[in-house]
C-alpha cells in the first residue's frame, strides 16, 4: 500500500461547479497536511495547509482533514477555468521536514 | 523578493554527457530538495540536504550527484550513469523549524536527451 493515494483524474467540471479533491494516507503519524497547485510546465505552489484535524478556509478554497479516516480533502467553490491545473496533496510528520506527496489530480474546468 | 531560482529553464544533453542544474534560494531556508517529475509518476525525491555540507539520498539517487557548499545553493549533476534523464526537475526549499511549513518550489528545469 502506498503511503499517500490520490486519484490522477482527469476530473472535468463546468465553470461554477463545486470541486472535491481527495487523498487517503496510511501513516497515522502525519500531522501536517498541504495542498499544492501546479500549472503545466511550472513548479507547484502552496495553496493550503492544515495542522492535525479540522477545516481551514481561504476564499473559494476549503481544506479538510479527517485523521480518524486518514482522509484529506480540498474543496473549490465556484470553480473557474483558471483553476485548471494539477493538485497535489502533501503531508509530513512532526520533526521531519521531508514531505510525502500524492501523485496529483488533474482538474479541468470548462467555460 | 525572496524566492528560489532554477536555471536553465530548458537543457539539452547529449548521450554520455554530465550536466548540472542550478538551484539558488534567498529565503534563508535550511533544507533543500531535488525532485524528478515524469508524467503519471508524481514527484520522486532524488536528494535532499538539511544542512550545509551534508545531504542524503532520496528514492531515486542513482545516476545523480549533489553538493551543498553554501546554504543558498544546491546544484544537481545528472551524470552519464543516469540512463533515462529526460524529465522535469524541481528544486524546493523549506525551513527546518517546527511548524506548518510547506516547500517553496522553483519553476523547474526541463532536461531532454538529444
Amino acid at each position: 500500500q502506498k503511503e499517500v493515494e490520490q486519484d490522477p483524474g482527469p476530473l472535468s467540471v463546468p465553470e461554477g461547479a463545486i470541486v472535491s479533491l481527495n487523498c487517503t494516507y496510511s501513516n497515522s503519524a502525519f500531522q501536517y497536511f498541504m495542498w499544492y497547485r501546479q500549472y503545466s510546465r511550472k513548479g507547484p505552489e502552496l495553496l493550503m495547509y492544515t495542522y492535525s484535524s479540522g477545516n481551514k478556509e481561504d476564499g473559494r478554497f476549503t481544506a479538510q482533514v479527517d485523521k480518524s479516516s486518514k482522509y484529506i480533502s480540498l474543496f473549490i467553490r465556484d470553480s473557474q477555468p483558471s483553476d485548471s491545473a494539477t493538485y497535489l496533496c502533501a503531508m509530513r510528520t512532526p520533526g521531519y521536514s521531508t514531505l510525502t506527496f500524492g501523485k496529483g489530480t488533474m482538474l479541468l474546468v470548462s467555460p | 523578493d525572496g524566492g528560489i531560482t532554477q536555471s536553465p529553464k530548458y537543457l539539452f544533453r547529449k548521450e554520455g554527457q554530465n550536466v548540472t542544474l542550478s538551484c539558488e534560494q534567498n529565503l534563508n531556508h535550511d533544507a533543500m530538495y531535488w525532485y524528478r517529475q515524469d508524467p503519471g509518476q508524481g514527484l520522486r525525491l532524488i536528494y535532499y540536504s538539511q544542512i550545509v555540507n551534508d545531504f542524503q539520498k532520496g528514492d531515486i539517487a542513482e545516476g545523480y550527484s549533489v553538493s551543498r557548499e553554501k546554504k543558498e545553493s544546491f546544484p544537481l549533476t545528472v551524470t552519464s550513469a543516469q540512463k533515462n534523464p529526460t524529465a522535469f526537475y524541481l528544486c524546493a526549499s523549506t525551513t527546518t523549524r517546527e511548524g506548518n511549513y510547506g516547500y517553496t518550489f522553483g519553476s523547474g528545469t526541463r532536461l531532454t536527451v538529444v
